[in-house]
């Protein structure tokens, strides 16, 4: 693939229902990364991914959200429970060991919870 | 704390002109700091990256430079284009133990014909 994809593009949910986010990584990224992005804010850290490594989760923000990533490959971000302070773009981002760390984003998606 | 503070939040200039965007940060201790790009409805995309020992990279009509001294940074647009149009992120990588990237809330730029 060409880069990180993301699906869905766009989430309209009501407040209290899940929601689930995915992420391809590009093939062969051994880290990936979850971010927030709120309307006026900067990136907020939410997770990350490395290898077989133990998942970096200090920047969940509640137990509403956690990730997996399956087969050192595709990772799905869920939030359970959404709250309409969750409304967000949800940006996901891979890198190589050797790529002198150099993240590369996907698209996002664009959450709204009603 | 560890922060990352960018200046100007927003910018208009007109096609062709040249502008700098500034970045301050009190992050320690320090590894690396990045400018990215993001365009409207897009992910962030790299730039420059610079470590503790460079003062200057360039990326095309990008230069971004480096006062590790006084923690500042500026990344310099060169004959601006319709296409430069965007937000411009600071990120910062602190070392050591505190191996996290701090992002700054980024300078909107728009250029105009």
């Amino acid at each position: 693939g060409a880069g990180v994809s993301q699906s869905p593009s766009n989430k309209v949910t009501e407040k209290g229902k899940d929601v689930e986010l995915r992420c391809d990584p590009i093939s062969g990224h051994t880290a990936l990364y979850w971010y927030r992005q709120s309307l006026g804010q900067g990136l907020e850290f939410l997770i990350y991914f490395q290898g077989n490594s133990a998942p970096d989760k200090s920047g969940l923000p509640s137990d509403r959200f956690s990730a997996e990533r399956t087969g050192g490959s595709v990772s799905t971000l869920t939030i359970q429970r959404t709250q309409q302070e969750d409304s967000a773009v949800y940006l996901c981002a891979s890198s190589s060991p050797g790529g002198g760390e150099t993240q590369y984003f996907g698209p996002g998606t664009r959450l709204l919870v009603l | 704390k560890n922060q990352v503070e960018q200046s100007p939040q927003s910018l208009i200039i007109l096609e062709g002109k040249n502008c700098t965007l500034q970045c301050n940060y009190t992050v320690s201790p320090f590894s690396n700091l990045r400018w990215y790009k993001q365009d409207t409805g897009r992910g962030p995309v790299s730039l420059t990256i610079m470590t503790f020992s460079e003062n200057t990279k360039s990326n095309g009509r990008y230069t971004a430079t480096l006062d590790a001294d006084t923690k500042q940074s500026s990344l310099h647009i060169t004959a601006s284009q319709l296409s430069d149009s965007a937000s411009y992120i600071c990120v910062v990588r602190g070392g050591g133990a505190t191996n996290k990237l701090i992002f700054g809330t980024g300078t909107l730029l728009a250029v105009q014909p």
